[in-house]
Parts: structure tokens; sequence; C-alpha cells
């Protein structure tokens, strides 16, 4: 399968604690983005890389969420001092940028987080 | 970003076309159309991208007008497989961001 994997699919965690999650894109995939998705809701943007770069970043992000691409690969997210409130779908997705051409996303699967 | 508004649920019967209609006035010259299709708990699915007039897949077809300050995304006859969240979204050709709304919930029913 050469879509995008994401890891945990679920996590339960107590508050407090510490979670981090990866994302392995698509295969020479230059973007890759985070977003997070509550139930009901269309999928929110975190942030995304281009390549190892990390360019844009929402203010959702709080100060307790740090995500990263060390060799323009996989990513993780991590957050800390998680709260029940973090408690959502994480999604990646990556694509292809090539210029003016227009870029697809693909998602991964995602993964489920609660916080107790 | 252009924001898009479309319908918060629709339902159907197995057999029969469905269209969505998306509306996004404040589209730019450089935006495109995209549809992604969303079962739950898994991560959206692409379906269909386009920038003026008609596009078909094998999936779906999606009719832009010329003024392309809406679009429809057309399902020729749905099945019950086909009940999920269809979002449509705007999207620039430098990266931007997706911007994703609430979707409609189809419901096709037997």
């Amino acid at each position: 399968d050469t879509g995008v994997s994401q890891n945990p699919r679920h996590k339960i965690t107590k508050r407090g604690q510490n979670v981090t999650f990866r994302c392995d894109p698509i295969s020479e995939h230059n973007r890759l983005y985070w977003y997070r998705q509550t139930l009901g809701q269309g999928p929110e943007f975190l942030t995304y890389f281009q390549n190892e770069a990390q360019l844009e970043k929402s203010r959702l992000l709080s100060d307790r969420f740090s995500a990263e691409r060390p060799k323009g690969s996989f990513s993780t997210l991590e957050i800390q001092r998680t709260e029940q409130g973090d408690s959502a779908m994480y999604l990646c997705a990556s694509s292809l940028s090539a210029g003016i051409i227009q870029e697809t996303q693909y998602f991964g699967p995602g993964t489920r987080l609660l916080v107790l | 970003l252009a924001k898009t508004t479309q319908p918060i649920s629709m339902d159907s019967y197995e057999g029969q076309e469905v269209n969505i209609t998306c509306s996004h006035n404040n589209i730019a010259t450089n935006d495109y159309i995209t549809w992604y299709q969303q079962f739950p708990s898994q991560g959206p699915r692409f379906i269909i991208q386009g920038y003026k007039t008609k596009v078909t897949n094998e999936v779906a077809s999606l009719f832009i007008p010329a003024d392309r300050k809406s679009s429809t995304l057309s399902l020729p006859r749905v099945s019950l497989s086909d009940t999920a969240v269809y979002y449509c979204l705007v999207v620039g050709s430098y990266g931007q961001n997706f911007v994703f709304g609430p979707g409609t919930r189809l419901s096709v029913l037997p």
C-alpha cells in the first residue's frame, strides 16, 4: 500500500500525559499537512511542511503542540500535557507541489485521540 | 481563502442521481474547486477537481458555470456505500491550506 499511513490508529491517554503521533506520507510527496477533526465538523488545518521546513502554523496549534519532519519524509505531531479538549481525530495528508500545477492532498486514516 | 456554502444534509434512494451544489462567491481567478468524500473514522478521499465547465471521472462529474461562483457534484446512480460526508473546497494553486466546512451528509436509503 503506497498511501499515507498514520500510527497509532487509536490512542487513549490520561489528562496531563504527552502523546506523539507519526505520519508516513506518500513517497516523494514534498508537502505534509496535519489537520484536526472533531465530531460533526470538517478537518481543521494545524500546520504544514514543505520538505523539512515547517511553513505555516494555525492559531489552533497552541504551545503544547509541536510537529517535526526532520528528514523531509515522515512527520511526528506531539501534544504535551494533554487536555480533554484535545480529544479528536488527527489527520495527516501529503501532496506533491509542482509549481503552478494544482496539487491534490491525499489523506491518511487518522489517529483518534481520547483524553480521559 | 474563498468560503463555501453547501447543504448540511441530503437524502436519496439507491439508483438515483444525486447533485450537491456548492456556492463559492468569492472564488479567485487561480482557485480550483475540489470535492472530497469522507466515511466515518476514515480520512477524506479525493473525488474530483475542476476549474471550469465540466469534469468527469469514473466516480463523479463536476459542473462549473462560467462565473464559477458555484459548482455541482453529480453522483450517478448512488448506492448505499455512497453514504458519506461530501466536502466542497476552493483551493489556490500555490499550496494554500485547505479550509473544510461542515460538508454535506448524504444518506442513501434502500
